[in-house]
């Protein structure tokens, strides 16, 4: 019963250099979200995507790009990353909208830029 | 405008103390949701409760209680008789239909407490 899985936990990255986080829930959920946490300040969701095929700004895009290929999987990009990117990263998914709905977490990526 | 404070950045307390992590929200919503998260070491963010804007109940689970007050936009939650393992940073947030977060959860900025043996 994996939930939602996170990849990769770990990366340290060169200012500028891109990567991109994989995030996949097999719970068929329709919604599912990306999240920054930063010491001091919560969770900010930076990306959401309500289907397939759709995708949505949230409150700090900035800097990021995602894709919702498929239903199961939600990428997350950084195309020139930057040292105020470092932050640990969550991805979440939910049956239907965020409204009221419980969110199931994955366990975090860890990202630094150096 | 949306949000939630949690006033207590980190609590520490010695097991089998009682303590209550507070938590007010603002919204102009008359119809929203509250929610509590549990982040333990292990990072991964766990749900504990939900309650709407319409339930004014006190919910019991355990050791777990938390207390919703409309009147003072609150939303409280207590741990009875803590134990090591309820070490963790406990997350309170808000989901409200309007208002521009098109129901996303607005997070509070987590309180961290730490249970000592």
């Amino acid at each position: 019963n994996a939930g939602v899985t996170q990849t990769p936990k770990f990366r340290v990255l060169k200012t500028g250099q891109s990567m991109t986080l994989l995030c996949a829930q097999d719970m068929n959920h329709e919604y599912m979200y990306w999240y920054r946490q930063d010491p001091g300040m919560g969770l900010r969701l930076i990306h959401y995507s309500v289907g397939e095929g759709t995708t949505a700004k949230g409150e700090v895009p900035d800097g990021y790009n995602v894709s919702r290929l498929k239903k199961q999987n939600f990428l997350l990009g950084l195309e020139s990353a930057a040292p105020s990117q470092t932050s640990v990263y969550f991805c979440a998914s939910s049956y239907a909208g965020a409204f009221g709905e419980k969110l199931f977490f994955g366990s975090g990526t860890q990202l630094s830029v150096l | 405008a949306q949000k939630v404070t949690q006033a207590q950045t980190e609590i520490s307390v010695v097991e089998k103390e009682d303590v209550t992590l507070d938590c007010v929200y603002e919204t102009r919503d008359t119809t929203y949701y509250l929610f509590w998260y549990k982040q333990p070491p292990s990072g991964e963010l766990v749900f504990l409760i939900r309650r709407n804007s319409f339930d004014e109940q006190n919910e019991i689970s355990g050791r777990y209680s938390w207390n919703f007050q409309k009147s003072t936009s609150s939303f409280n939650f207590t741990i009875t008789a803590s134990q090591v393992v309820d070490s963790a940073v406990y997350f309170c947030a808000l989901s409200a239909a309007y208002g521009g977060s098109q129901g996303n959860l607005i997070f509070g900025k987590g309180t961290k407490l730490s249970v000592k043996p």
